[in-house]
């Protein structure tokens, strides 16, 4: 079965740039129905779709679309995460997540664990 | 963006009760609704998409209705293991959008 486990570091400073992967284990990154998500979601509040990328393009949350990289290693079956400038408020746990589209739905419906990302000096 | 309201925000409920959480849309969306139970350290995992298709796995006393607008997630007989946050999120348009969040616990 599909598995997503994301990785990175868990510390960013101030003005720098995030940057996390989302391995995908169990299946290919390539199937033709499936995007691949970001989703946030600070402490105690709750989730922010980020961005998701397919075979031919990538969409983005218009409130973070100037700082948001969404990229897919297809050799690794991986996609990435960049985001730029962090400040505080971009301090969350991080999740990967599939986002299978038909005509019918579109839905998240593997996730990865989590990771927590903290933004400070 | 298309804004997702939740009522209750929280409720307390016993085992075995019938629990119903509503879902409004700020505009139709018409059946692009899904329902996510979120549990404390844990991702969220997908219960019902479409708003009213159960998803694989997903226990049958967990059911959706509506279009358009409104919506509502049942619960029709409460487990243990239900205790938990439960968020609507609209798949009709991007961004996809989440409601606030129902945070169902023991009474």
């Amino acid at each position: 079965q599909v598995q997503l486990q994301e990785s990175g570091p868990g510390l960013v400073k101030p003005s720098q740039t995030l940057s996390l992967t989302c391995t995908v284990s169990g299946g290919s990154i390539s199937s033709g129905s499936d995007y691949w998500s970001w989703i946030r979601q600070p402490a105690g509040k709750g989730l922010e779709w980020i961005g998701r990328i397919y075979i031919s393009g990538s969409t983005k949350n218009p409130s973070l679309k100037s700082r948001v990289t969404i990229s897919v290693d297809t050799s690794k079956n991986q996609f990435s995460l960049r985001l730029s400038s962090v400040t505080a408020a971009d301090t969350a746990v991080y999740y990967c997540a599939r986002d299978r589209v038909t005509l019918e739905y579109d839905a998240f419906d593997i996730w990865g664990q989590g990771t927590a990302v903290t933004v400070s000096s | 963006d298309i804004q997702m309201t939740q009522s209750p925000s929280s409720l307390s409920a016993s085992v075995g009760d019938r629990v119903t959480i509503t879902c409004r849309a700020s505009q139709s969306i018409s059946s692009y609704l899904n329902w996510y139970q979120q549990k404390p350290g844990k991702a969220p995992k997908l219960l019902i998409y479409a708003a009213s298709s159960l998803q694989s796995g997903v226990p049958s006393r967990f059911s959706g209705s509506g279009s358009g607008t409104d919506f509502t997630l049942t619960i029709s007989s409460l487990q243990p293991e239900d205790f938990a946050t439960y968020y609507c999120q609209q798949s009709y348009s991007t961004p996809g959008t989440f409601g606030p969040g129902t945070k169902v616990d023991i009474k």
